[in-house]
């Protein structure tokens, strides 16, 4: 069980905004910075936001994200196909003395 | 441009050890630590651990504290991930990733995974 909880799925047709949240503790997510990842299987992770909202340069505006309390929440606006990925959190936990994943949100692109 | 190249896939016996290898180029590696992410198959991403490639600090995640070793040689930019008295659960694609100097904090590199295959 995930100490970071993240919804197993999420879908949405393309153009439509959808949103992934993340919800922890105050030891982890109301303590620290999180970072958000998209993952498709079998290749490299990409860091699309780090310190709760900001983006890598070349990460577009469409991924965004903001912090209330100990969650979190990924928004992708104007959904692509390509968008269709694994989609993680990510925190220090100061009670575990670990970096925790959240378990990880699948996103469909109806 | 910052490349991290980790070593080729790795099939082990139960019991054996594993040394994984990550050569960073293209930005000081001395100005950043390399942490280790693993996905089992069918699971989510899973932290292991980080190493300061500056002063060689490191955290590791209980899970795999007794078993795991993370080492940087700054003469050829290359950190190194071993783990020791391998399980069936430790079959995984291992990833290193670029982290922050002092601490863990986000990864913005990663490499492109080692696939370990740990069999009896």
């Amino acid at each position: 069980q995930n100490v970071l909880t993240q919804p197993p799925s999420v879908s949405a047709a393309p153009g439509q905004r959808v949103t992934i949240s993340c919800s922890g503790s105050s030891s982890n997510i109301g303590y620290n910075f999180v970072s958000w990842y998209q993952h498709l299987p079998g290749t490299a992770p990409k860091l699309l936001l780090y310190d709760n909202t900001k983006r890598p340069s070349g990460i577009p505006d469409r991924f965004s994200g903001s912090k209330s309390g100990t969650s979190v929440t990924l928004v992708i606006t104007g959904l692509q196909t390509g968008d269709e990925a694994d989609y993680y959190c990510v925190t220090w936990d100061r009670s575990l003395s670990v970096m925790l994943f959240g378990g990880g949100t699948k996103l469909t692109v109806l | 441009q910052v490349q991290l190249v980790q070593s080729g896939p790795e099939v082990k016996k139960t019991g054996a050890s594993v040394k994984v290898s990550c050569k960073a180029s293209g930005y000081t590696f001395i100005g950043y630590g390399i942490s280790w992410v693993r996905q089992a198959p069918g699971q989510g991403l899973e932290w292991m651990g980080w190493i300061s490639a500056y002063n060689g600090d490191t955290s590791y995640a209980q899970k795999v504290q007794n078993r795991v070793t993370m080492t940087t040689d700054t003469s050829t930019t290359t950190a190194y991930m071993e783990l020791r008295s391998l399980r069936s659960d430790d079959t995984a694609v291992y990833y290193c990733a670029r982290d922050y100097q002092t601490a863990p904090y986000f990864f913005d590199y990663w490499g492109q995974g080692s696939l370990v295959t740990v069999s009896s």
